[in-house]
């Protein structure tokens, strides 16, 4: 069964920072995309980015709105990707999903983030 | 970018309507384009991937349409747990985009 659960949400101050983390289980893990969605309160989904899977050097790819602030990297050995978030804002208090393949098959539960003073 | 405009933004239907939500994009897409469902507190949902081909495990009244720049999602007879909200996105080209979403609610 395909799998996948997210962590690592939580309270952080302006400024601050925070990395969650997709564990996957269920697939064979390098083989596939994982994507980055968020969705903040009263607003759309948004896509926040992705890992490529190996056939693509699990490149990086991200939205116009976090770029150089996030940074998407994958550790095959434990099947899972993360997502580090610096100089984090307001805007960005949402529940992050993480999320597999052009079409998005599968979704994790969610965690959420909330940036507040 | 490629923008997505999906229309209605928010549309009132009774059981056993017919519903079409239509999805609009910026430029050509050729069929790259998912449909979800979102409910309250919950992550999405797929149902149509490559623009009209139904994941496994969704009902068969819902179907989706379209190729280019044009794209329907279509509930063929609406159930009490249809009422959600639902989403386009394409995936032709980084960034890849939703639609700001079509609430569906009950009348």
């Amino acid at each position: 069964e395909v799998q996948l659960v997210e962590s690592g949400g939580g309270l952080v101050q302006p400024g601050g920072s925070l990395r969650l983390s997709c564990a996957a289980s269920g697939f064979t893990f390098s083989d596939h995309y994982i994507d980055w969605v968020r969705h903040a309160p009263g607003k759309g989904l948004e896509w926040v980015g992705r890992s490529e899977n190996k056939d693509y050097s699990y490149t990086a790819q991200y939205a116009a709105s976090v770029k150089g602030r996030f940074t998407i990297s994958r550790d095959d050995s434990k099947n899972s990707v993360f997502l580090q978030m610096n100089s984090l804002k307001s805007e960005d208090t949402a529940v992050y999903y993480c999320a597999r393949d052009n079409g998005a098959t599968y979704w994790g539960q969610g965690t959420l983030v909330t940036v507040s003073s | 970018d490629i923008q997505m405009t999906q229309s209605p933004s928010s549309l009132s239907a009774s059981v056993g309507d017919r519903v079409t939500i239509t999805c609009r994009a910026s430029q050509g897409i050729s069929n790259d384009l998912a449909w979800f469902q979102q409910k309250p507190g919950k992550a999405p949902k797929s149902l149509i991937y490559a623009a009209s081909n139904l994941q496994s495990g969704v009902p068969s009244k819902f179907s989706g349409s379209g190729s280019g720049t044009d794209f329907t999602l279509t509930i063929s007879s609406l159930q009490p747990e249809d009422f959600a909200t639902y989403y386009c996105q394409q995936f032709h080209a980084y960034p890849l985009t939703f639609g700001g979403g079509t609430k569906v609610e009950i009348k």
